[in-house]
């Protein structure tokens, strides 16, 4: 059974780095899945952030158009773990974030979200 | 892309059947078949209870059936139960390596 958990600071000031990473167990980053980021603000819906596919030669990411000039994912291996950098964060990001993994273009298994408040 | 479009809220007594609509365009949820649903409750993660329009994934009560016709997907509760109280939300790929997701409905369970 795949098993998900995201961590980080759950607070950020405005301007700053958003950094999560969340841990895979139960089955291997290098799996022919993809795996994805969401997330969802208080009370609202989800927004896909983007995803990463790990593979022994390289690493493939798409990202959300909306986020993409300000989001970075990435895997380590050696942990088998993702990770997302999210900078110059505002009160918008706001929001409870997911990893999740991919398959069949949706995603199957989820981690109990880590939620991150920005404020000063 | 714009967030689909599903009904704020929906309801139905125990046994009864409900409906769910997910409104989207021709380049998500009319272009691929790949549209999935979620039930969330209160402070847990989404769980996937539809993939690729109208699959159910192990585990999932054969209750939950979806279908898709033209640019609007919808699932549908048979039977329902006070467990299946709960916020759903539809997602599609919208292509070029991009996912949209629904606005969300709450279903109650009268």
């Amino acid at each position: 059974q795949v098993q998900l958990q995201e961590s980080g600071p759950g607070l950020v000031k405005p301007s700053g780095t958003l950094s999560l990473t969340c841990a895979v167990s139960g089955g291997s980053i290098s799996s022919s899945n993809w795996w994805s980021w969401i997330r969802q603000p208080p009370g609202k819906g989800l927004e896909w952030i983007g995803e990463i596919f790990h593979s022994e030669s390289t690493n493939f990411t798409n990202y959300n158009p909306s986020l993409k000039s300000r989001v970075t994912i990435s895997v380590d291996k050696s942990k088998n773990q993702l990770s997302l950098k999210l900078s110059s964060v505002t009160v918008a990001d706001t929001a409870v974030y997911y990893c999740a993994r991919g398959t069949h273009l949706a995603f199957d298994y989820w981690g109990q979200g880590t939620l991150v408040t920005v404020s000063s | 892309q714009s967030a689909l479009t599903q009904p704020p809220s929906a309801s139905g007594s125990p046994g009864q059947s409900v409906t769910i609509s997910c409104t989207g365009t021709s380049s998500d949820v009319g272009g691929y078949n790949s549209v999935s649903w979620y039930q969330q409750h209160p402070g847990k993660a989404p769980k996937l209870m539809i993939y690729e329009v109208s699959k159910r994934p192990s585990g999932v009560p054969n209750r939950f059936s979806g279908s898709k016709s033209g640019n609007t997907a919808s699932l549908t509760v048979s039977g329902l139960q006070a467990e299946d109280e709960a916020d759903y939300f539809c997602s599609s790929y919208a292509g070029s390596s991009n996912y949209v997701f629904g606005t969300g409905t709450k279903v109650t369970v009268l």
